[in-house]
């Protein structure tokens, strides 16, 4: 069965400091990875996807994560945090065929400090 | 392009009361999802829409929760009666197609509480 597992439920860092939120799955194909972002009192909003071919993959506001099948990992980073990414990042997995659902992480809510 | 669309925001009621919550999905979208988001946790999926048929519906509590997409565009979510484990963020979620490495475009969500 598919699972996700997200390591730190808080991640604190400093103001232009190097972001990393890790994300490792369980699944027993190849499989389609996602990470969204929800800003206080919004709804998700997606960052990046992996789905097929190139496994470094870029996203909105200078997000990037990595597919390492061999570690089944998609950790996201970011070089330099921002004031404004301070929210909560979730981490998806997904399955090709038909009608496979996302399973969620339970986050990691990332603090930007001045 | 409008976002999805939800209403109420925020909903406070009493035990074993009902609530209904709405979603207009993303124009042209024919998949609607629902989850539920209890604080400190992933969303869970509740009920999954392809046009006004059910795809699934397999986490949804039918004994208390209950979801129609009758002309396919927007979705209605009812709890009655409610309990207080059903105080959460419920989330409408909308993509073009059905297929899994889809985005799903989400509503800011419907907070509930219930006392």
């Amino acid at each position: 069965a598919q699972s996700v597992t997200q390591l730190g439920s808080h991640v604190s860092v400093s103001e232009g400091a190097l972001v990393l939120l890790r994300c490792n799955y369980s699944s027993s194909v190849p499989p389609y990875l996602f990470w969204y972002v929800q800003y206080p009192n919004q709804g998700l909003q997606l960052l990046l996807k992996y789905t097929t071919g190139a496994t470094l993959v870029k996203g909105i506001n200078g997000f990037e994560a990595e597919f390492k099948k061999s570690e089944t990992s998609f950790h996201l980073t970011k070089p330099s945090a921002h004031m404004s990414d301070a929210a909560e990042y979730f981490c998806a997995v997904s399955e090709a065929g038909n009608n496979r659902k996302l399973i969620w992480g339970l986050g990691t809510s990332l603090a930007v400090n001045p | 392009e409008a976002g999805v669309a939800q209403s109420p925001r925020y909903k406070i009621i009493e035990k074993r009361q009902s609530v209904a919550f709405w979603c207009n999905p993303i124009s042209g979208h024919a998949t609607l999802y629902w989850y539920q988001q209890i604080l400190g946790q992933g969303p869970k999926l509740l009920i999954q829409f392809q046009n006004n048929g059910v795809v699934d519906d397999s986490q949804l509590p039918k004994d208390r929760f209950s979801a129609e997409r009758l002309k396919g565009v927007d979705s209605t979510l009812k709890i009655q009666p409610a309990k207080l484990e059903d105080s959460a963020v419920y989330l409408c979620a909308s993509s073009s197609r059905v297929t899994p490495q889809e985005t799903q475009y989400f509503g800011p969500g419907t907070r509930l509480l219930v006392l």
